[in-house]
């Protein structure tokens, strides 16, 4: 596909499972980006990719939290003991190099219950 | 701490009413200045990145701009398809601080 495809697009789980979102970005993207939008809050960065490295992990919450990327291409984010307070919509953006545009796929709404 | 911070948070216009959304930042290291569409339930649609102070972009009836403080987003004549919530975000970095955005109406 032309643009950022993420899976699921609804996430609905019950507190302390495990959860794993996926991330295609646009093909030939080498930066890949998770942000997190909770309601009424602006986006929030995560974690950083260039290539399979994450030179940035600056913004992941809490150590629940982990990502990956494999063949400089798909890129999973996994929650561990997911709380309720990890309920929001997970991005994932990619570009063609850094000071690029990011382009937003349309999201994973987690639903902690 | 580098922040960016938007206004108004909601703004409703008639159609053909034209109005401005305003960005102000303060992040050390700018590397450029983005604004971004975003329609419910969907991710951000990239609109314009702006470099320098100085620098104007255009896009049908929209119309972005940068100083060394603040950006706008401009709308002129607008139309009720222009109704969504408009993200202004500062590149540090290697990462985009967001504003929490305004969200425009437009009535017919």
């Amino acid at each position: 596909g032309a643009g950022v495809s993420q899976s699921p697009s609804n996430k609905v789980t019950e507190k302390g499972k495990d959860v794993e979102l996926r991330c295609d970005p646009i093909s030939g993207h080498t930066a890949l980006y998770w942000y997190r939008q909770s309601l009424g809050q602006g986006l929030e960065f995560l974690i950083y990719f260039q290539g399979n490295s994450a030179p940035d992990k600056s913004g992941l919450p809490s150590d629940r939290f982990s990502a990956e990327r494999t063949g400089g291409s798909v890129s999973t984010l996994t929650i561990q003991r997911t709380q309720q307070e990890d309920s929001a919509v997970y991005l994932c953006a990619s570009s063609s190099q850094g000071s690029q545009p990011q382009h937003f796929g349309d999201g994973t709404r987690l639903s902690i219950l | 701490e580098d922040q960016v911070t938007q206004s108004p948070e909601a703004l409703r216009l008639q159609e053909g009413e034209s109005s401005s959304l305003n960005c102000s930042y303060t992040v050390s290291g700018l590397r450029g200045l983005f604004w971004y569409r975003q329609d419910p339930g969907k991710g951000p649609e990239f609109l314009f990145t702006l470099y320098s102070a100085g620098e104007e972009k255009e896009k049908e009836r929209l119309k972005a701009t940068l100083t060394k403080k603040e950006s706008f987003l401009h709308i002129t004549a607008p139309k009720p398809e222009d109704s969504a919530t408009y993200l202004c975000a500062a590149l540090d970095t290697d990462k985009l601080i967001f504003g929490t955005g305004t969200r425009l109406q437009v009535f017919p």
